[in-house]
């Protein structure tokens, strides 16, 4: 099945050590997101990119950035997780710009100790 | 600011009850209304959604209600299910966002449903 896949589901990083989380998609949808949830929230947008070009939410800490290689890919880099960064994080895809569906991954549930 | 205000907060159901999961907006430039529903531990899924020139929807026991003049759109579960408990997030999507034509959805703060056997 045509899917949005995280890796890995759960991750457990260390207060202030670099984190990477993996999106892959085989939709082959030219948008893709990345969303915070915290618990008991909405999903929060980060950031996307529409192909390549990547655009910022304007109150996404700096401490957050992302990489897309290719079109199937996507990373999200904690660069200094703090406590305050636990969270789930959802990677989504949609078709094209202005889309309204969005197809969800899983999430990946990342602690920081 | 709340883009998209969603209540109740949580919903308690006897099964074969009916669901009815109430959200509101202030943008007239949305142009579609999702809902998704989200078990623990996964991610949102689409459930139904629902567009401003329709006043209803009906997918199986889902149907969504919606009042364009109000501002306001609905989920309504018909015979819920134990199954059916997760939370539920309404969404609206602007296809044109402070001048910028990338699309974005807007979450409600979900409802979390339980459905009691």
């Amino acid at each position: 099945d045509a899917m949005v896949i995280q890796n890995p589901r759960y991750q457990v990083t260390q207060f202030g050590k670099p984190v990477t989380l993996s999106c892959s998609q085989t939709l082959n949808h030219n948008v893709m997101y990345w969303y915070q949830q915290k618990s008991s929230q909405a999903p929060k947008l980060l950031f996307h990119y529409y192909d390549k070009d990547f655009n910022n939410e304007a109150d996404t800490p700096d401490n957050f950035q992302s990489r897309r290689p290719n079109t199937s890919f996507c990373f999200l880099d904690i660069r200094s997780p703090g406590l305050g960064d636990a969270a789930m994080y959802l990677c989504a895809t949609s078709r094209v710009v202005g889309w309204a569906e969005a197809f969800f991954g899983q999430g990946t549930r990342l602690t920081v100790v | 600011q709340q883009q998209v205000k969603q209540s109740p907060q949580s919903l308690i159901v006897q099964k074969g009850g009916i669901s009815i999961i109430n959200c509101a907006y202030e943008n007239t430039a949305f142009d579609y209304f999702p809902w998704y529903q989200q078990f623990p531990g996964k991610g949102p899924a689409l459930l139904i959604a629902i567009r401003p020139d329709v006043s209803e929807k009906k997918e199986g026991r889902f149907t969504i209600s919606f009042n364009k003049s109000a501002k306001q759109f609905s989920l309504h579960i018909m015979d819920s299910q134990p199954g059916d408990s997760a939370t539920y997030f309404c969404a609206a999507h602007s296809g044109t966002d402070r001048g910028s034509t990338l699309g974005r959805l807007y979450f409600g703060r979900g409802t979390q449903l339980t459905v009691w056997p």
